[in-house]
């Protein structure tokens, strides 16, 4: 079946700096899944924080970027500088397209990141 | 604002007893799924719907029941409630089309089952 992979958290930072969170997937559903990055803030739901459909492309959303790497199956998040409001659990994810007969999406662990204090 | 509500937020029940969990969205979209996490795992999907009146099994459905009465309510059922159902309880919704695989959630119940 599909999964996903991703940084086994908690991942700590300083302010100012850069963070990753490493993604990689399987998908034997599909060749070219939708890929995702779902965000949870303490106390909320998760919220979409990017999509990429297309090999190759990059998405970008409040300053974190990934790119749908199809050789490496790899979707991995980064942003330059990170917050003290990007302190949240991160989730990576795979979905399948539409008309497939199928529209469910398969999610990483999860990867919790907080700034140092 | 369009959202996806959670009732109760969270819930302590006894082994055996009934649980239901309930959903309510106001996204007029026509898919909604239930799914639990648990400590060191990711979103599991337990079951989800296409459309009002008709339910699907998701991965793991043992021990889990469903209702959609209405396009905007979506329910999870646990008649008797265990022990390895303890986690947290996400539902969400999407629309049809080209997006139907993009998924809105809501905040999560917290279950504590004894």
């Amino acid at each position: 079946g599909d999964s996903v992979t991703q940084t086994e958290g908690p991942v700590t930072v300083s302010e100012s700096e850069s963070l990753i969170i490493n993604c990689t997937y399987s998908a034997t559903s599909i060749a070219y899944p939708n890929l995702f990055w779902y965000v949870r803030y303490p106390g909320e739901g998760l919220q979409l924080l990017l999509k990429v459909i297309t090999a190759g492309q990059k998405g970008s959303s409040r300053g974190f970027e990934a790119t749908y790497n199809k050789e490496t199956t790899s979707f991995h998040l980064q942003k330059a500088s990170v917050q003290e409001s990007d302190s949240a659990v991160y989730y990576c994810a795979l979905g399948t397209l539409p008309g497939t007969g199928s529209n469910r999406l398969t999610f990483g662990k999860g990867t919790k990141f907080s700034l140092i204090p | 604002e369009a959202a996806v509500t959670q009732s109760p937020r969270s819930k302590v029940a006894v082994t055996g007893g009934k649980v239901t969990l309930s959903c309510h969205q106001t996204n007029n979209h026509d898919y909604m799924y239930w799914y639990r996490q648990d400590t060191g795992h990711g979103l599991r999907l337990i079951h989800y719907s296409y459309v009002a009146d008709s339910t699907e099994k998701g991965d793991i459905p043992d021990g889990y029941k469903a209702s959609r009465p209405s396009q905007e309510n979506f329910s999870l059922i646990l008649e008797l409630a265990s022990l390895s159902q303890t986690a947290v309880y996400f539902c969400a919704s999407s629309d049809r089309g080209r997006d139907q695989d993009t998924q809105y959630f809501g905040p999560g119940t917290r279950l504590l089952v004894l």
